[in-house]
């Protein structure tokens, strides 16, 4: 079974600052990565996945990026943080097109 | 009108009893449904996937209703392990994963 890694675990980062979220999978290859994040009291809001290396379609628009250096490595980022870039943040891995997800521990992200 | 839909509850029952939720869905090309279980404070944990011919998984049955658009969990006999937030979830190729808001369970003593 695939076992998904994030850190950190919670970050506290003032506006304007750069953000840098990884996200790795063990115990499977060439998997559909995700980027999600839930607003506090929200549902999940998805706004990356990746098919494969070097892969990234974006679903919302906004400040934030990701970028997929290597097959189970997934990396969510951001130049210059916002107030409302504060929420959880959570990868997942999947097989397949629409195969199930299994999601990462998360990050929670506070931007004062 | 959103995309996948969930009454947000909180539903609280007592120890035993059972419980059902319902979910509907707008895009009539979804292909696959899930429910997750999320606690607080932590990721969403996967409960079911749920089959045109329905699933059962223990206490857990899970059905599709494709002609009306939703899907339903009960879950039979609760516990009080079972209070958690769960999410209801539709695939379709164009929009991918789309999840509900949540229904918050609370199973009481």
């Amino acid at each position: 079974s695939q076992t998904i890694h994030q850190w950190p675990a919670t970050l506290v980062q003032p506006v304007g600052s750069p953000l840098s979220l990884e996200c790795t999978v063990e115990g499977t290859s060439n998997p559909n990565l995700y980027w999600y994040r839930q607003a506090a009291g929200r549902g999940l809001q998805l706004l990356f996945y990746s098919i494969g290396i070097g892969q990234i379609s974006s679903e919302v628009p906004q400040n934030l990026s990701a970028s997929r250096p290597q097959d189970r490595q997934f990396i969510l980022s951001s130049k210059k943080l916002l107030l409302s870039d504060s929420g959880f943040y959570l990868c997942a891995s999947g097989q397949g097109l629409g195969g199930t997800q299994y999601f990462g521990p998360g990050t929670r992200l506070l931007v004062l | 009108r959103k995309e996948v839909e969930q009454d947000p509850g909180p539903f609280n029952v007592p120890e035993g009893a059972t419980v059902a939720f319902n979910c509907t869905y707008s895009n009539s090309a979804s292909q696959s449904f899930f429910w997750y279980r999320q606690d607080c404070r932590k990721e969403p944990k996967l409960l079911m996937s749920v089959y045109s011919s329905g699933n059962e998984d223990g206490r857990f049955t899970a059905q599709l209703n494709r002609a009306s658009q939703y899907i339903s969990l009960l879950i039979r006999d609760s516990k009080l392990s079972d209070s958690a937030t769960y999410l209801c979830v539709a695939y379709n190729y164009g929009q991918n994963f789309v999840f509900g808001p949540g229904t918050r369970l609370s199973v009481l003593p």
